[in-house]
């Protein structure tokens, strides 16, 4: 257990639709780092927020958006969604603010699909 | 840019024989490297990362990767493969100019009994 926790685990939704997946990362991490998981595209980096601001924006559609709270937790908000949209969403956590030196811990992941 | 190429998408051993993963990596910069495994619905959990210190890096379980800049190779090996070991792992390669982790297209690792 990496102690990143992340809700829901499964999402089943449909074309069109709204979502909201949770992050919660480890105790003392400041930095939240989202990845999304497909067949076709593997993993790609998505987003990075190190306490509170954005970092690093990766290969984020505009449809997507995330935050991170004063108490650290971070939400991705997914709209208009489609069908390629289903795939395993990553959050991952590190101490520090660096994306590369640091090591990230990845939570178990939410499993989006859309119907 | 900085990218990563796994050169087999699967592996199969046989319990109790050598596991090896290739792993080549292009980077204008010496790099950081990880390798991560992922069970089947679990998350990523890293196994080793070499951030310049020795070129032969030691991680859990048994694994460990060497570094060889000429060959700009970082394969990861393990004397005896366990039946637990089945799962993907991925090798990642920094990328210092955008801050981020690039992963490769992952190996997946069989274990026959």
């Amino acid at each position: 257990d990496s102690g990143v926790t992340q809700t829901p685990k499964h999402l089943i939704t449909a074309t069109g639709q709204r979502v909201t997946l949770r992050c919660s990362p480890r105790s003392g991490d400041l930095s939240v780092y989202w990845y999304q998981q497909s067949l076709d595209q593997g993993l790609q980096f998505l987003i990075h927020y190190y306490n509170g601001e954005e970092r690093a924006k990766g290969n984020i559609l505009e449809r997507f958006s995330a935050q991170q709270f004063p108490d650290l937790h971070s939400e991705l908000n997914l709209s208009s969604l489609e069908l390629g949209d289903s795939a395993l969403y990553f959050c991952a956590s590190s101490v520090g603010a660096s994306g590369v030196t640091d090591t990230q811990y990845f939570g178990p992941g939410t499993r989006l699909t859309v119907l | 840019a900085q990218s990563v190429t796994q050169l087999d998408s699967h592996v199969s051993v046989s319990e109790g024989t050598p596991v090896l993963l290739r792993c080549n990596y292009s980077s204008s910069y010496s790099p950081s490297l990880f390798w991560y495994v992922q069970h089947p619905n679990k998350g990523l959990q890293l196994l080793l990362k070499y951030t310049s210190a020795a070129t032969l890096v030691k991680g859990i379980n048994g694994f460990e990767a060497e570094f060889k800049k000429s060959e700009t190779s970082f394969h990861l090996t393990k004397p005896s493969a366990h039946m637990s070991d089945a799962a993907e792992y991925f090798c990642v390669v920094s990328d210092y100019n955008t801050d981020k982790l690039i992963f490769g297209t992952g190996t997946r690792l069989q274990v026959f009994p």
